[in-house]
This record gives structure tokens, C-alpha cells and sequence, in this order.
């Protein structure tokens, strides 16, 4: 069970667009359409913004959109705005052991 | 509105236990899987375990098999997870989240464990 790979840090001016990858393998990322990404702020708790690979909860902008390719998921943040900056994790669903979730190593965005 | 309260967090030594709660709200309680999510200081979320509808299935992450238990009271719309033989690195903030199918979309706002002496 071990982390999904994401890049530590990723940033970008207001209005630019950005992407923040996640690479597992084919027991996780690849195998299943059951990637999902979440913002957290400091002190919050994490809140879903992406399910199922590229589907968005009702409430969640549509500046936030998702895809993958292989064993690789990525969030795109387009249009981007200060209230971004925040981490972002992705999760997947996983059958390495038992069927469980494994989280991904984080992604500081940073609004220029 | 979804709500999902924990209680139950504090200070205990390794070797101890500690009983979690979550208190749900919002929406039809025995209709959904529930799962718990902890985050160690300036760690990433780590799922911990996870639990059918009616309870007749219930999932653990590797490193607390056999010392944690799932379990949920449909009646009292709640949740519990039961930490046994705790250690140092079970030191986080424990989230109860409704997990409807593959993904958590609401989250409480969590409860700190500290195992330390």
C-alpha cells in the first residue's frame, strides 16, 4: 500500500492554468477509474473536488477538471484564483492487498 | 446538511486505547459506507478502515490489522472506531468521512490522538 507519487509543489499566477500529477500503478491509478482529488486548507479538513477520475461534486467550479492516462491522474486548475492555494491529495481505489485506499504524497499550489 | 462530528481524541501512552465516535446527520446513515481517515502532523491523509452499510463488511489498512475495530450503530447513526495496543505513530487527526462509493465526499472535522508518555 504504498503512496501515490505527486509533485511536492506546483504554482502559477492568477488566471494561468496548472496540473498536478498523480502516478500509481496498475493494482491502483491504472486499473480502476476510481481516482478522486482533494483541496485541504490549513487547519480544515479535506473536501472532495474530483471523483471518479473527472467527475465533479455539485458546488465544486468547474475551473477544476480531471483525467487519466495509464497509471497516471491528473488535476487541472484552470483559470487560477488565490483561494486555490491549498494542498491537494488524489486517492485511488487499490487491490494490492485487500481492497483499500491509498492517498497520494500531496502537492503544495502556490498562486504566484 | 451533512454534518459528521467526532469526539472521543486525547493523550494516551503506547500500549493503550482509545474508543472514537462520530455522530452523523444529514442523510440516511444506513445507506452508506463509512470509513475513517487519519493525518499525521504535516502528513499526508491515510485511509484507515472502512465499513459496509449494514456492517457485514469492514476493511483495514495493513498497519492496524488486529488492533483496530470498525463498527457503526444504524439505530443511533453512528460511528466508532475501537484503537487497541496504540503506538507512537498512530498519532494523527482521525476523520470520519461518508464514503459513498469509491471517494469520501463529506468529511468531519476530525479528532487529534496523541500516543505519547
Amino acid at each position: 500500500q504504498s503512496a501515490l507519487t505527486q509533485p511536492a509543489s506546483v504554482s502559477g499566477s492568477p488566471g494561468q492554468s496548472i496540473t498536478i500529477s498523480c502516478t500509481g500503478t496498475s493494482s491502483d491509478v491504472g486499473g480502476y477509474n476510481y481516482v478522486s482529488w482533494y483541496q485541504q486548507h490549513p487547519g480544515k479538513a479535506p473536501k472532495l473536488m474530483i471523483y471518479d477520475v473527472s467527475n465533479r461534486p455539485s458546488g465544486v467550479s468547474n475551473r477544476f477538471s480531471g483525467s487519466k492516462s495509464g497509471n497516471t491522474a491528473s488535476l487541472t486548475i484552470s483559470g487560477l484564483q488565490a483561494e486555490d492555494e491549498a494542498d491537494y491529495y488524489c486517492t485511488s481505489y487499490s487491490t494490492s492487498s485487500t481492497p483499500s485506499y491509498v492517498f497520494g504524497t500531496g502537492t503544495k499550489v502556490t498562486v504566484l | 446538511e451533512v454534518q459528521l462530528v467526532e469526539s472521543g481524541g486525547g493523550l494516551v501512552q503506547p500500549g493503550g486505547s482509545l474508543r472514537l465516535s462520530c455522530a452523523a446527520s444529514g442523510f440516511t446513515f444506513s445507506a452508506s459506507w463509512m470509513g475513517w481517515v487519519r493525518q499525521a502532523p504535516g502528513k499526508g491523509p491515510e485511509w484507515v478502515a472502512n465499513i459496509k452499510e449494514d456492517g457485514s463488511l469492514k476493511y483495514y489498512v495493513d498497519s492496524v490489522k488486529g488492533r483496530f475495530t470498525i463498527s457503526r450503530d444504524n439505530a443511533k447513526n453512528s460511528l466508532h472506531l475501537e484503537m487497541n495496543s496504540l503506538r507512537a505513530e498512530d498519532t494523527a487527526v482521525y476523520y470520519c468521512a461518508k464514503h459513498p462509493n469509491t471517494y469520501f465526499d463529506y468529511w468531519g472535522q476530525g479528532t487529534l490522538v496523541t500516543v505519547s508518555s
